[in-house]
């Protein structure tokens, strides 16, 4: 199976600020990967899905790139605000069938 | 969008009691649903992919007699923690695909999850 990196420790950022966040993996590329955000005590909320033979995608503020070479994916948030403050996970897809496997997510603290 | 439930948000239970935890799909169709678990500050771990009218494909190390799992119907998926344990206690979260999603959006929604405490 896939190994999964984000960074664990918590980004903090002022508001108004771009974050931007990493996923790497080791092992084969995935078919697609997707970026969920999770709040304490709730199930993750799909935010973007980027494919193997896409480079980046965008909505509204947020951006995902997706570098198969590098094996890493990109997630930017563009002008934060104090609501975007949670967890996001990114996860991986090994085919079209929806099996997830996902990464253990990176805080997100935006303060004003 | 696409909603997902599920009921009970929270449970708490004695050791070696038998929980459900119900996941539905509110106002689409889900042939496949997806069991996962969570413990605290870590990565969801998928347990059990479920298909409707089929038995489910469990992941290797999760045993299949202790979490039963029951996809009746197109909108309903059923989890059994059978005889349960304090190392049983984390966050178990489903999702669903939409029944038109495959090769489309190929998106999941997840349920809120529901919060099982064994005493």
């Amino acid at each position: 199976s896939q190994k999964i990196e984000q960074n664990s420790e918590a980004l903090n950022i002022q508001e108004g600020k771009t974050a931007t966040l990493t996923c790497n993996y080791t092992n084969y590329s995935p078919a697609y990967l997707q970026w969920y955000r999770q709040d304490p005590g709730r199930g993750p909320v799909f935010l973007l899905l980027i494919r193997e033979n896409e480079k980046e995608k965008r909505k509204e503020r947020l951006k995902v790139t997706f570098d198969t070479t590098l094996k890493q994916s990109l997630f930017h948030i563009t002008a934060s605000q104090p609501a975007d403050s949670a967890t996001y996970l990114c996860a991986l897809a090994e085919d079209s069938w929806g099996k997830l496997q996902f990464g253990a997510g990176t805080q997100v603290v935006v303060t004003p | 969008g696409a909603v997902v439930s599920q009921h009970p948000s929270r449970v708490i239970c004695k050791s070696g009691t038998s929980v459900k935890i119900e996941c539905r799909s509110l106002d689409f169709q889900a042939t496949t649903m997806f069991w996962y678990r969570q413990f605290p500050k870590q990565s969801l771990m998928l347990m059990a992919t479920s298909n409707e009218g089929s038995k489910a494909t469990y992941e290797q190390g999760v045993e299949k007699d202790k979490f039963l799992i029951n996809h009746a119907s197109l909108t309903l998926s059923t989890l059994t923690v059978t005889s349960a344990h304090p190392e049983d206690s984390s966050f178990y979260i489903c999702s669903a695909r939409d029944l038109a999603g495959y090769s489309s959006t190929d998106t999941q929604y997840f349920g809120p999850g529901t919060r099982l405490t064994v005493l």
